[in-house]
């Protein structure tokens, strides 16, 4: 089967920085991408990768190992409003878009 | 950025009847959009991907008589929700895929909460 796995909740202080992990197993690939979805609201694209290495996008980096099946998004100085879901999805080697449940993310002041 | 359009936000409907949601892309042609739900706390499900001109092609488990889905339009989906149920309380988002850009980003509409009573 194909899946994607990402931890269900994370905690972190405002200001400080944090590293969201996601696993992938899926049939093929052909990019991994990363949203934001606030409560209520669509998800709203962050990061696309589709070779190895880092993406730096101001606050927020995306990085991605295809040999592992592995990325993770870092966000760097934390704000309140960074407080949101974080969504890992996969596009497979049929153009599939696999999605991961997603990370809560709660900042604390 | 493109720009995907959901309407309505939200609606309330009695169980039994049925509800239409729309679907525009407004500055660009989407010659494939997709549907997805979302139950509180879970991840996107997709229900179909709808093709302009053609049938929609659904997702395992997903009733294609219940979730019609017209795709008239190269700027227009639609997705109704037909003799509703309560089950059927979700949030219901669209996107669209702009073919011209390398990243093959989905663009999504603002999303529709649907409420069945």
């Amino acid at each position: 089967g194909q899946n994607i796995d990402q931890p269900t909740e994370m905690t972190a202080t405002e200001g400080a920085i944090v590293q969201i992990n996601c696993t992938y197993q899926t049939s093929g690939f052909n990019g991994l991408f990363w949203y934001q979805q606030h409560a209520g609201e669509a998800p709203t694209f962050l990061s696309y990768n589709v070779l190895d290495g880092l993406e730096e996008k101001g606050r927020f980096s995306s990085f991605l190992s295809r040999s592992k099946g592995y990325s993770y998004l870092l966000l760097k100085e934390l704000q309140m409003k960074d407080s949101a879901s974080y969504l890992c999805a996969v596009i497979n080697s049929n153009y599939q878009l696999i999605w991961g449940a997603g990370t809560k993310l709660i900042i604390k002041p | 950025g493109a720009v995907v359009s959901q309407h309505p936000s939200w609606v309330i409907c009695k169980s039994g009847t049925s509800v239409k949601i729309e679907c525009r892309s407004l500055d660009f042609q989407a010659t494939t959009m997709f549907w997805y739900r979302q139950f509180p706390k879970q991840s996107l499900m997709l229900m179909a991907t709808s093709n302009e001109g053609s049938k929609a092609t659904y997702e395992q488990g997903v009733e294609k008589d219940k979730f019609l889905i017209n795709h008239a339009s190269l700027t227009l989906s639609t997705l109704t929700v037909t003799s509703a149920h309560p089950e059927d309380s979700s949030f219901y988002i669209c996107s669209a895929r702009v073919l011209e850009l390398d990243t093959g980003e989905l663009f999504f509409g603002e999303g529709s909460r649907l409420t069945v009573l």
